[in-house]
């Protein structure tokens, strides 16, 4: 089972349309990461959220962290086939020995 | 101005011989990990270092040795390779355990 819960475990969305992926635990989030990975390739930082409500944009990509700080939701606007990937959240948990922990992982593809 | 690299980034090895995977940084982090990645599981941690001569276990250690005598250098031994250690591994590397970590581009390595 995985401490962090990511859905959907995939998507398929037509080009322009909005998208939201979910990660949620039952553990407090002390930090929350998102990282986007190309098919294939390393994982890339996207965003990083520490404060409960808190809300950060890059492009047209939003993330957002609950009040409780055990979900977060990635948004993306007007999607385009160069946001197609893998999306993974990590997270530090302060448990686990500080060790960061990651999602599955949601699989987005953009269809022109 | 690489960043974090990884080598070999594919290798097919047999069942019981030794393999070492390499990575390399170039923004004297202190931390450095390695992770496997594999269907169903996410990212999971193997071990990390905080610094030169400093390793440490994470979730999934068994079957594996890390050294770490230069800042730089991560490399990551499979004394003896198991089919259940084919998988995609990432190093990663930042400025504290539970921090943003930038990632290689992976070694896929396959255990026939």
């Amino acid at each position: 089972s995985q401490e962090l819960e990511q859905s959907p475990q995939s998507l398929i969305v037509q080009e322009g349309k909005n998208l939201t992926i979910n990660c949620t635990s039952s553990k407090t989030l002390y930090g929350l990461y998102w990282y986007k990975q190309k098919y294939g390739e390393g994982l890339i930082f996207l965003m990083m959220l520490q404060k409960g409500g808190e809300e950060k944009s890059h492009e047209k990509i939003t993330a957002k962290l609950d009040e409780k700080k055990q979900q977060s939701s990635l948004h993306i606007t007007a999607s385009q086939p160069s946001h197609a990937g893998i999306y993974l959240c990590g997270a530090d948990m302060r448990v686990y020995n500080n060790d960061m922990r990651f999602g599955a992982g949601t699989r987005l593809t953009v269809k022109p | 101005d690489a960043g974090i690299t990884q080598s070999p980034r594919y290798k097919i090895t047999e069942t019981g011989r030794q393999v070492t995977l390499m990575c390399h940084q170039t923004w004297s982090h202190s931390y450095m990990f390695w992770y496997r990645q594999d269907l169903g599981h996410g990212l999971r941690l193997i071990y990390y270092s905080a610094a030169a001569d400093i390793t440490d276990k994470g979730e999934v250690p068994d079957g594996y040795v890390v050294s770490r005598s230069k800042t730089e250098n991560f490399p990551l031994t499979l004394e003896s390779a198991t089919r259940s250690q084919t998988s995609v591994y990432f190093c990663a590397s930042g400025l504290a355990r539970a921090d943003t970590q930038y990632f290689g581009p992976g070694t896929r390595l396959t255990v026939l």
